[in-house]
């Protein structure tokens, strides 16, 4: 089934901890994006990469790195775990930048 | 109505009713707009989009209005179903050196009651 998944579907994490969030498409979509989503503010770019090879920051970025090694794979770290990033994670991907994004179905993260 | 970057409207409505849920912008370079519905424990699903050269989109149920004057986007729901009761999101993608990134906004709660 084309689309976009993501794992784990949800996770508790200690502090400190490091914690990578995985992200894989099969729709050959050039452009891939993560964004955390907060009650109360929306959605938020954390860090993006509009092709293989190349990452940039989004609005957000700080605590959180990035890799885009192929097309298919786009995956989060979190390097040490804060409470703050506690949060609902979305990957998306578009066809080319600039193009509508597609959803995957979130990763809910829980740091205490 | 919902801006972005305000707090989350709510609305109820029958079903069968119509509904409009609204969305105002701040970026008047912004060039292209989307809608996205999201249901409780999902990611955001794709609606409907609107070029900014363009006042009106139709698609299955649904119609989005752009108006650039004022800055302001609609989401037109004709006869609402249960299954239409989600958060709803209007996304900008600014032009200039913010293109391909999307701005969302906090979403407008759809209640659609039996």
């Amino acid at each position: 089934i084309a689309g976009i998944t993501q794992a784990p579907t949800s996770q508790i994490l200690a502090a400190g901890r490091r914690m990578t969030l995985r992200c894989t498409q099969d729709m050959r979509h050039n452009a891939m994006y993560w964004y955390r989503q907060d009650l109360g503010l929306g959605l938020r770019l954390i860090h993006y990469s509009n092709t293989a090879g190349t990452t940039g920051k989004g609005e957000v970025p700080d605590g959180y790195s990035v890799s885009r090694a192929n097309t298919d794979d786009f995956p989060l770290t979190l390097a040490s775990a804060v409470p703050s990033q506690t949060s609902v994670y979305f990957c998306a991907s578009s066809v080319d930048w600039g193009e509508t994004q597609y959803f995957g179905p979130g990763t809910r993260l829980l740091v205490l | 109505g919902e801006s972005v970057g305000l707090h989350l409207p709510t609305l109820s409505v029958q079903e069968g009713d119509n509904s409009i849920i609204n969305c105002a912008y701040s970026n008047s370079a912004s060039d292209y707009f989307i809608w996205y519905k999201q249901e409780s424990g999902k990611g955001p699903q794709f609606i409907i989009d609107i070029r900014s050269n363009m006042d009106k989109r139709q698609g299955q149920r649904v119609t989005v209005l752009l108006n650039k004057t004022v800055k302001h986007l609609s989401l037109q729901i004709a006869a609402t179903q249960p299954g239409d009761s989600a958060v709803y999101f209007c996304a900008e993608n600014a032009g200039g050196t913010s293109y391909g990134k999307l701005t969302f906004g906090q979403g407008t709660i759809l209640t659609v009651h039996p």
